[in-house]
């Protein structure tokens, strides 16, 4: 079954800090789509990042990094120099492309992060 | 600016009744969607619609229904039958299914039954 686990239930860094997010997936296939959003204060999930399957490589955005790792079904992100701004619950989310008419994406339980001052 | 509109941002619901959350969007979307938040967890999908006049069944219906009359508005009834609808609804889009692709969501609705 479709699963995906976010150990870390609150991180909190001073700002400045490195940190990273980790994020474990179960699934049966071998092509689906991994995504990160990040849900500030104001409630609304934003789009982070989306990968699929057969893309390995690691990405960077600006203070964002993503380590995708089929061998351990990981997919962790690292927020470098970490602001305050980047205080939120980021969720990670998976969904699987076998089903041609069932749209589901399932999300893991969130990560709460805290970034003081 | 083009997004997503819920109202409204808190209800409050007393035990018996029906109370509709308002979705709408202005991204010229096919797919709408309907998901449940709970402390702790993550989103839960309740219904969701690909097209006009057509909705599927989510994870957890029970107790919800929706309608899909117009492409910008996707409202969500909770009804009676919903024995623990103190939660927090968030109501997405996407201009695919979002297996495939992101989706844009609106800043959700907080319904507490008093």
């Amino acid at each position: 079954a479709q699963k995906v686990t976010q150990a870390q239930t609150e991180i909190s860094v001073v700002e400045k800090e490195d940190v990273t997010l980790d994020c474990v997936y179960e699934t049966r296939d071998t092509t689906y789509y991994l995504f990160w959003y990040k849900q500030p204060p104001s409630g609304e999930l934003v789009f982070l990042i989306r990968r699929n399957s057969f893309d390995e490589q690691n990405e960077i955005s600006g203070r964002y990094s993503w380590n995708f790792q089929k061998s351990t079904s990981s997919f962790n992100f690292t927020i470098t120099a970490s602001q305050v701004v980047d205080s939120a619950v980021y969720f990670c989310a998976l969904s699987e492309t076998h089903s041609a008419s069932y749209d589901k994406v399932i999300f893991g339980p969130g990560t709460s992060l805290s970034v003081i001052p | 600016d083009g997004g997503i509109t819920q109202s409204p941002k808190y209800l409050f619901r007393k035990e018996g009744q029906n109370v509709t959350l308002s979705c709408e969007q202005n991204l010229n979307h096919d797919a709408m969607y309907w998901y449940r938040q709970d402390p702790g967890q993550g989103l839960r999908l309740i219904y969701y619609s690909q097209i006009v006049n057509d909705f599927q069944k989510g994870d957890i219906a029970e107790g919800y229904s929706v309608s899909r009359e117009k492409k910008e508005s996707f409202p969500l009834t909770v009804t009676s039958a919903q024995k623990n609808p103190t939660a927090f609804y968030l109501c997405a889009s996407s201009i695919e299914p979002t297996r495939n692709t992101e989706a844009f969501f609106g800043q959700g609705t907080r319904l507490t039954v008093v």
